[in-house]
């Protein structure tokens, strides 16, 4: 397996545009993360899927931002309008549903808001 | 709300010191994990521990949960260059949380 892809590494945008980043999970995992790490704020959760279903999007910080699973092998979020305090990595993470599972993390979408 | 706590969050030393960084929380956890990020990449397993107390060794790094399962300790013996990096540590039954971890640099 290739391991969890995420697309584009890098994204340059000027505020108030869309940004959609994607991700593939790893085949065969039931769960899907999406994670923003800063220097600041460090790797925040912001929101989980379980079998294609959101579970729980606590994390997400405004309505600007949103995330869908429409199938088991793909993920989106998406940020409108993009601000610049969004600027950060985004990674996209899954892992099995056994107790204990490690997470599997792709290379991460860095992500800049000018 | 769980939260994990890492300290220090910062770490220079020389090659061939021992170090330890640490992870605790007010919560008690099911398990923790550590993870170790290297720039331009994502996280990476190192270890899970599950049982109080438990000690697991790799090479030359030894992780410990502790007694009550609410903390957790990360040593590294005769530090390397190539242990140069961040070091996460994660817990969570469903939802896997992570404190904001140790940048550890080594110096030769």
């Amino acid at each position: 397996d290739a391991g969890v892809i995420q697309s584009p590494r890098h994204e340059v945008t000027e505020m108030g545009q869309e940004v959609t980043l994607r991700c593939k999970p790893i085949s065969g995992h039931n769960s899907l993360f999406w994670y923003r790490q800063t220097m600041m704020r460090g790797l925040e959760l912001l929101i989980y899927f379980n079998n294609n279903v959101p579970i729980d999007d606590s994390g997400m910080p405004e309505d600007r931002f949103s995330a869908k699973m429409p199938n088991a092998s793909f993920s989106t979020l998406k940020i409108q309008p993009s601000e610049p305090r969004d600027s950060a990595v985004y990674f996209c993470a899954s892992s099995s549903n056994r107790v204990n599972t490690e997470a599997f993390f792709g290379q991460g979408t860095r992500l800049t808001v000018v | 709300t769980q939260l994990l706590e890492q300290s220090p969050q910062f770490l220079s030393i020389q090659e061939g010191e021992n170090l330890t960084v640490y992870c605790n929380s007010s919560s008690v956890f099911s398990s923790l994990q550590w993870y170790r990020q290297e720039p331009g990449e994502g996280p990476v397993l190192l270890v899970t521990v599950v049982t109080g107390g438990e000690v697991k060794k790799l090479k030359r790094l030894t992780f410990q949960f502790g007694d009550a399962r609410k903390d957790s300790s990360l040593h590294i013996t005769a530090a390397q260059p190539g242990d140069t990096g961040l070091y996460l540590c994660a817990g969570g039954r469903d939802k896997i949380i992570f404190g904001k971890g140790t940048r550890l640099h080594i110096l030769p």
